[in-house]
C-alpha cells in the first residue's frame, strides 16, 4: 500500500491567497483526520471525517478553514484567506473502523509557508 | 488542564541505558493509548498502542498503563543512537475524538 499520500509537500504562498491541501487515505481506511503542528502548539487536530461525514470540527481555527470529503479517497483542507499566522505543517492521517480502535497512519505532511 | 501532558524534555541517556517516556491524560474515559515516534521534519509513526491495564512488550519498547492513575509510560531499552526523536503519547476516546501531547524530546548520545 502507498500509505497515505498528501500534496503538495511544500507551498510557500502570499498573505490574502487561497490555499488548497490534499490528501489521499490509505485504501479502505473510513475515518480521515487533519491535523496541524507548530513548535508553540504542537499537533492539533483540526477536523476529522468518519466514512466521508465531517464528525467534529472544533478544531477548524475560524472560518477561513474549510475542509470536504466528496469521496472516500480524497480529501481537501482549504484556507481561504490565508495569513502568516497559518504557516505550519499540515498532516492527514487515516484509521479502520475494523483494525484496532483509534491506530491512525500518518501521511508526509505539507509544508506551508505564508508570506 | 490539557487532555494530555508530557514533560518536553530534552530526555538525554547514553547509549545502551533504558529511556523512560512518561504521559498523563485527564478523562477517565478514555480508552485506547498511542505512542508515535517523530523524527525531525518527517510524520509521527505509530509505534505502540495499548488498551488494557498492564505492560506491552514490542521489542526493545515496552508501553505500560495504569488507569486508575491516568499514567502511560514508555521504556525503550537498550537505546540507540537511532531513537534520538520526539515521542509523542496519544490518547483517544469514544467516537474518534483523538488528543496528542505536546510530546518528549529523546537524544541518545554515543
Amino acid at each position: 500500500d502507498a500509505g497515505v499520500i498528501q500534496s503538495p509537500r511544500h507551498e510557500v504562498t502570499e498573505m490574502g491567497q487561497e490555499v488548497t491541501l490534499r490528501c489521499k487515505p490509505i485504501s479502505g481506511h473510513n475515518s480521515l483526520f487533519w491535523y496541524r503542528q507548530t513548535m508553540m502548539r504542537g499537533l492539533e487536530l483540526l477536523i476529522y471525517f468518519n466514512n466521508n461525514v465531517p464528525i467534529d470540527d472544533s478544531g477548524m481555527p475560524e472560518d477561513r478553514f474549510s475542509a470536504k470529503m466528496p469521496n472516500a479517497s480524497f480529501s481537501t483542507l482549504k484556507i481561504q484567506p490565508s495569513e502568516p499566522r497559518d504557516s505550519a505543517v499540515y498532516f492527514c492521517a487515516s484509521s479502520s473502523s475494523g483494525g484496532p480502535q483509534g491506530e491512525q497512519f500518518f501521511g508526509p505532511g505539507t509544508r506551508l509557508t505564508v508570506l | 488542564q490539557k487532555e494530555v501532558e508530557q514533560n518536553s524534555g530534552p530526555l538525554s541517556v547514553p547509549e545502551g541505558a533504558i529511556a523512560s517516556l512518561n504521559c498523563t491524560y485527564s478523562d477517565r474515559g478514555s480508552q485506547s493509548f498511542f505512542w508515535y515516534r517523530q523524527y525531525s521534519g518527517k510524520s509521527p509513526e505509530l509505534i505502540m498502542s495499548i488498551y488494557s491495564n498492564g505492560d506491552k512488550e514490542d521489542g526493545r519498547f515496552t508501553a505500560q498503563l495504569n488507569k486508575a492513575s491516568q499514567y502511560v509510560s514508555l521504556l525503550i531499552r537498550d537505546s540507540q543512537p537511532s531513537d534520538s526523536a520526539t515521542y509523542l503519547c496519544a490518547v483517544s476516546r469514544a467516537g474518534n475524538q483523538f488528543y496528542f501531547g505536546t510530546g518528549t524530546s529523546l537524544t541518545v548520545i554515543p
